[in-house]
């Protein structure tokens, strides 16, 4: 088990490029969950998946946003049209439907939008 | 809205002594409270949970304490050691997690 991983490690991108995150989670787990954080701030959630079905989107993912998790495994997170304020640390999670507090995290993608 | 807060950006004791971490919180339907704790350049750790219907829980050095009537939850790190050098996140378990803003606890030698 090599823990909850996540490609690229660092993107930079100018603003209106589209970018794509993969995160590829423990493997016996079935929930994945997005967070973002930005400087000075605590992870904020931003979806979840339950093998492939996505349960929970939050209201800070405007429709530029759009994730994945095609076969229940891997999941993809990709932001279309970039803006500055997209700046920030993507984080992925994996975790258990019984224990789902308990979350193992990745190491995170930063995004840079110049 | 801040429905879990940490008001206290930083916190720096010696080795040894008592490290308490405080969080605040609004919302009484959390059903678990947790603390992570980060190191620059990796994701989260979980440390340590307690379940809303009780008040304590301990686990090793670490000891985490939740006073419903009051909303407000504290880990207590004894004794501390300068690998605990970190930022402490509280949070709160719905289906997803609440962070709060976290705590930089610096151990001295």
């Amino acid at each position: 088990d090599t823990g909850v991983s996540q490609n690229p490690r660092h993107k930079i991108t100018k603003r209106g490029q589209n970018v794509t995150f993969r995160c590829d989670p423990i493997s016996e787990h079935n929930r994945l969950y997005w967070y973002r954080q930005t400087l000075g701030q605590g992870p904020e959630f931003l979806t979840y998946f339950q093998n492939e079905a996505q349960l929970e989107k939050s209201r800070l993912l405007s429709d530029r946003f759009s994730a994945e998790r095609p076969k229940g495994s891997f999941s993809t997170l990709e932001i279309q049209r970039t803006e500055q304020g997209d700046s920030a640390m993507y984080l992925c999670a994996s975790t258990l439907v019984q224990g789902a507090y308990e979350q193992y995290f990745g190491p995170g993608t930063r995004l840079t939008v110049t | 809205d801040q429905q879990v807060k940490q008001n206290s950006p930083s916190l720096s004791v010696q080795e040894g002594r008592i490290s308490i971490l405080n969080c605040d919180y609004t919302n009484s339907m959390f059903d678990y409270f947790l603390w992570y704790k980060k190191y620059p350049a990796e994701g989260p750790t979980f440390l340590i949970s307690i379940s809303s219907i009780k008040d304590k829980n301990e686990d090793g050095r670490f000891t985490v304490f939740l006073n419903k009537s009051a909303k407000h939850l504290s880990l207590h790190i004894v004794p501390s050691q300068p690998g605990d050098s970190a930022v402490y996140f509280c949070a709160a378990f719905t289906g997803k997690l609440i962070f709060g803003q976290g705590t930089t606890l610096q151990v001295k030698p």
